[in-house]
């Protein structure tokens, strides 16, 4: 069975600093892999998805970025995080088949930007 | 702008009681629908989904939803609460044609139950 994982569960980071937020799949190959934030209040908002190694985009502007190194590696970055960074930031999966519009999702990092 | 909506952001009610929680999207093409369920310090989970065929879908722990494409909705229900159903849940949409598959979700309703 297919299972993903997300580390750190939990981060306190300054403003200012970088961020680095791994999330690896297992189970499946040449899974589309995506990035969600979980803001107070406002729902989950896609920031970053990927087709494929190498092949991301993104869907809002802002000081991060993700890079998928391997197949089953989605990495979320900051050069510098903001206060506005703080959040609830999931990663989720979905299969490649015909038909497989459901997505699964990770446990989860906590960021508290301070 | 494409959208979902979901009418509350904090229900709370009693057991036993019956829920029902509305969301509305405004892609004008085919979409597949969702809610998610998220727990108290659990995974945001998959409670139930429409692709096509039958508009009243059943998913876990006894929710339903039905769609109605006129009203652009699909509703979810379930018709005796349970503490245990305290959670947050969410109304998702892909539109069919998006080969990303890049789910647009609502903000949430927070469901509180009380014994």
């Amino acid at each position: 069975s297919q299972t993903i994982h997300q580390w750190p569960a939990t981060l306190v980071q300054p403003v200012g600093s970088p961020l680095s937020l791994e999330c690896t799949v297992e189970g499946t190959s040449n899974p589309n892999l995506y990035w969600y934030r979980q803001a107070a209040g406002r729902g989950l908002q896609l920031l970053f998805y990927s087709v494929g190694i190498g092949q991301i985009s993104s869907e809002v502007p802002q000081n991060l970025s993700a890079s998928r190194p391997q197949d089953r590696q989605f990495i979320l970055s900051s050069k510098k995080l903001l206060l506005s960074d703080s959040g609830f930031y999931l990663c989720a999966w979905r299969g490649r088949d015909r038909g497989s519009d459901t997505q699964y999702f990770g446990p989860g990092t906590r960021l508290t930007v301070l | 702008a494409q959208s979902v909506s979901q009418h509350n952001h904090h229900v709370i009610l009693s057991e036993a009681a019956s829920l029902e929680l509305g969301c509305n999207y405004s892609y004008g093409g085919t979409v597949n629908l969702f809610w998610y369920v998220q727990y108290p310090g659990q995974h945001l989970q998959l409670l139930l989904k429409y692709f096509s065929g039958d508009p009243l879908v059943k998913g876990i722990k006894g929710f339903e939803a039905e769609f109605i494409k006129s009203k652009f909705s699909f509703n979810l229900r379930k018709p005796s609460v349970q503490w245990s159903d305290t959670a947050e849940y969410f109304c998702a949409v892909i539109i069919k044609t998006d080969s990303w598959g890049k789910l647009q979700f609502g903000a949430g309703t927070q469901v509180v139950v009380t014994p």
